[in-house]
């Protein structure tokens, strides 16, 4: 079965600061989606990767999947309080295995200090 | 914008009841999913369903059973709740014909088991 590891678990960081998120798949990913979870509530979608060497941004947010699609990063550029929060990454373990459930990463915890 | 609704943020039951969590997705979603969350386990699922009446098992599904007799409700129910069923419990959905496979959560129900 497909396993996700994220690094690092837990993050502080100064506002202002960049910070990387990474996210390592034990099988091909099939598809690789980034959630952000403020803490005690539910997950928010944040982004979706598919195809290997792809980027995308969401304001100061940008998530990259490389060739092999095996591993995913994230990357905040100039921190803010607003980013704190439990990033999480799922992985579609693919048509055959799937039935479109989603495997998630242990998330990483980051904090934002003024 | 999708919309997943659990009935309760939080809840604190007795070891024995019987407990219900509702689920309410308002985009026609045909596939539901529960998970619970704990520190250091991640999102684990306990079941889910991809069409009325039909439901599979998750990774943990003992001691839980699910209802979904409508398209846009699904019920997670403890038959006898216990106190390792402390948790934190999140509720999804997804488009089942939508190759991108995005799932949508609910806010969360932290339901604490005495």
């Amino acid at each position: 079965s497909q396993e996700l590891e994220q690094s690092p678990q837990s993050l502080i960081v100064q506002e202002g600061k960049n910070l990387t998120i990474n996210c390592t798949s034990s099988k091909t990913l099939y598809g690789l989606y980034w959630y952000k979870q403020k803490y005690g509530e539910g997950l928010i979608f944040l982004m979706m990767l598919q195809k290997g060497g792809e980027e995308k941004s969401h304001e100061k947010i940008t998530a990259k999947l490389d060739e092999k699609k095996q591993q995913s990063s994230l990357h905040i550029t100039a921190s803010q309080p607003s980013h704190a929060g439990i990033y999480l990454c799922g992985a579609d373990p693919g048509p055959i295995q799937g039935a479109q459930k989603l495997v998630f990463g242990q998330g990483t915890r980051l904090t934002i200090n003024p | 914008d999708v919309k997943v609704t659990q009935s309760s943020r939080y809840l604190v039951k007795r070891t024995g009841e019987k407990v219900f969590l509702e689920c309410v997705q308002d985009m026609d979603h045909e596939n539901m999913f529960w998970y619970r969350q704990d520190p250091g386990l991640g999102l684990r699922l306990i079941y889910f369903s991809y069409d009325v009446k039909m439901k599979e098992k998750g990774d943990i599904p003992e001691g839980y059973s699910v209802s979904r007799e409508k398209k846009e409700r699904f019920s997670l129910i403890l038959e006898s709740a216990s106190t390792n069923q402390t948790s934190m419990y999140l509720c999804a959905s997804s488009l089942r014909t939508d190759k991108k496979n995005i799932q949508y959560f609910g806010a969360g129900t932290r339901l604490s088991v005495l």
